[in-house]
C-alpha cells in the first residue's frame, strides 16, 4: 500500500521569498508522484508529476520538485513567492501501471503575505 | 479540449435521500474516477470506471455506486444519504493507461 505524508497544514511565507512544502512518500514498488493545487471552490489542477523520468520535475506557475528515493521525499519548491500562489496543495502518489487511484496527503494550506 | 465538467454545482439534500451526480470527462478520455473531499477526511477515492467497467474501488459503503456510459460519460449514486456524506466529490478522467488525473470543478453536496 502507498501513502503521502505532508508536514506542515499551513505555511506562511513572503511575497518574493522561497516557498517549500514537503512531501514523503510510502510505497512498495517505484511510485509516481504528483503535485495538486487547489484554489478556493474550485477542483484540483496539476502542477507537476514525477514518473520515473528526470528526478527534478518542473511544473507549471515556476513549482518545480524533486524526486529523492533515498529520503522518500518529493518536496515542492519556488523561488519567490507570488500572492497568487496562496492556495492548498495536495501531494499525490499512485502505483506505476495500475489502475488510477491517487492516494493524497492531507494538503498544505499555503499563505503569502506582503 | 474542454476540460472535465460536472453537473450539478451545488446540491442540497435531506437525509435518506438519494442524489446522483455527473461527470463529463474530457473528449478521448476512457478512465473516470471520483473522489470525496471533506475537512475531516481529506481526498478519499471511490471507484474508477474504465470502458463501462468499474476497475478499482476505494473503501465506501455499498450506498456509493457509479456507471459509466458508452460516451465515457460517468455518474454516482449516493442513495439513503447521512449528514456524513456532505462533501465536495471530484471527478477526474484520463486518457486509457496514462498515469495523469484531470480532475473538474466537483460538485458541493450538502445533506441536511
Amino acid at each position: 500500500a502507498q501513502s503521502v505524508t505532508q508536514l506542515g497544514s499551513h505555511v506562511s511565507v513572503s511575497e518574493g521569498a522561497l516557498v517549500l512544502l514537503r512531501c514523503n512518500y510510502s510505497s512498495s514498488v517505484p511510485p509516481y508522484l504528483f503535485w495538486y493545487v487547489q484554489y478556493p471552490n474550485q477542483g484540483l489542477q496539476l502542477l507537476l508529476k514525477y514518473t520515473s523520468a528526470a528526478t527534478l520535475v518542473k511544473g507549471i506557475n515556476g513549482f518545480e520538485a524533486e524526486f529523492k528515493k533515498s529520503e522518500t521525499s518529493f518536496h515542492l519548491t519556488k523561488p519567490s513567492a507570488h500572492m497568487s500562489d496562496a492556495a492548498e496543495y495536495f501531494c499525490a502518489v499512485s502505483l506505476t501501471g495500475t489502475a488510477s487511484k491517487l492516494t493524497f496527503g492531507t494538503g498544505t494550506r499555503l499563505q503569502v503575505t506582503l | 479540449k474542454a476540460g472535465v465538467t460536472q453537473t450539478p454545482r451545488y446540491l442540497i439534500k435531506t437525509r435518506g435521500q438519494q442524489v446522483t451526480l455527473s461527470c463529463s470527462p474530457i473528449s478521448g478520455h476512457r478512465s473516470v474516477s471520483w473522489y470525496q473531499q471533506t475537512p475531516g477526511q481529506g481526498l478519499q477515492f471511490l471507484f474508477e470506471y474504465f470502458s463501462e467497467t468499474q476497475r478499482n474501488k476505494g473503501n465506501f459503503p455499498g450506498r456509493f455506486s457509479g456507471r459509466q456510459f458508452s460516451n465515457s460519460r460517468s455518474e454516482m449514486n449516493v442513495s439513503t444519504l447521512e449528514l456524513g456524506d456532505s462533501a465536495l466529490y471530484l471527478c477526474a478522467s484520463r486518457e486509457g493507461y496514462q498515469e495523469t488525473q484531470y480532475f473538474g470543478p466537483g460538485t458541493r453536496l450538502l445533506v441536511l
